[in-house]
């Protein structure tokens, strides 16, 4: 079983804002990083860190953390969010990674 | 602009070895964990294990007695074996680059490779 935690799916209103979360001890310890995955390609990296965008991606994507969960919000999605978000982060020894199970976001 | 390209035998019998090489091209080798991940059909994705350039290690620990994670700096490549597979190994395997701050309070795979589909029946 994932040390992370994810709501299986969420769904949101076209130009709406959502916010997809990630529950996990290691979470008090470590950052996670975010993924967006659309069907038949590779995870993208959306955030990482406290809030850091690899270049390329829209900054209507943000990070934030409060305790053991962490948070991705998409403000304004589009319907080009629509897909698979992972997060990822450390275990609580921080020897190895893992995923939390993924939310399937539907963009309504 | 790195990219990684991998390859390896896509169709496989059970007991046998899975081997995938993953290259890096386009950018410095040193400096970042080198990252197996895989995904069943259907299901998320599973952190497989990691590798430096100095071939410092760290494997998923339901996996460990079967994985081997190994590096070539002079070809700028890092390799998968995974042996004894069964039918539940039946997975896309990606290889990813991690990039990390001291002791990972960040931590996260900004490039992927295209994935390879391993399907292991007899």
């Amino acid at each position: 079983s994932s040390e992370l935690t994810q709501d299986p799916a969420v769904s949101v209103a076209l130009g709406q804002t959502v916010r997809i979360t990630c529950q996990g001890d290691s979470l008090r310890s470590y950052y996670a990083s975010w993924y967006q995955q659309k069907p038949g390609q590779a995870p993208v990296l959306v955030i990482y860190g406290k809030n850091n965008r690899p270049s390329g991606i829209p900054d209507r994507f943000s990070g934030s953390s409060s305790g053991n969960t962490a948070s991705l919000t998409i403000t304004g999605a589009q319907a080009e969010d629509e897909a698979d978000y992972y997060c990822n982060s450390r275990d609580s020894s921080g020897n190895h990674a893992v995923f939390g199970g993924g939310t399937k976001l539907t963009v309504l | 602009q790195v990219q990684l390209q991998q390859w390896g035998a896509g169709l496989l019998k059970p007991s046998e070895t899975l081997s995938l090489t993953c290259a890096v091209y386009g950018g410095s080798f040193s400096g970042y964990y080198w990252s197996w991940i895989r995904q069943p059909p259907g299901k998320g994705l599973e952190w497989i294990g990691e590798i430096n350039h100095s071939g410092s290690t760290n494997y998923n620990p339901s996996l460990k007695s079967r994985v081997t994670i190994s590096v070539d700096t002079s070809k700028n490549q890092f390799s998968l074996k995974l042996s004894s597979v069964t039918a539940a190994d039946t997975a896309v395997y990606y290889c990813a680059r991690a990039i990390t701050s001291v002791a990972w309070y960040y931590y996260g795979m900004d490039v992927w490779g295209q994935g390879t589909t391993v399907t292991v029946s007899s």
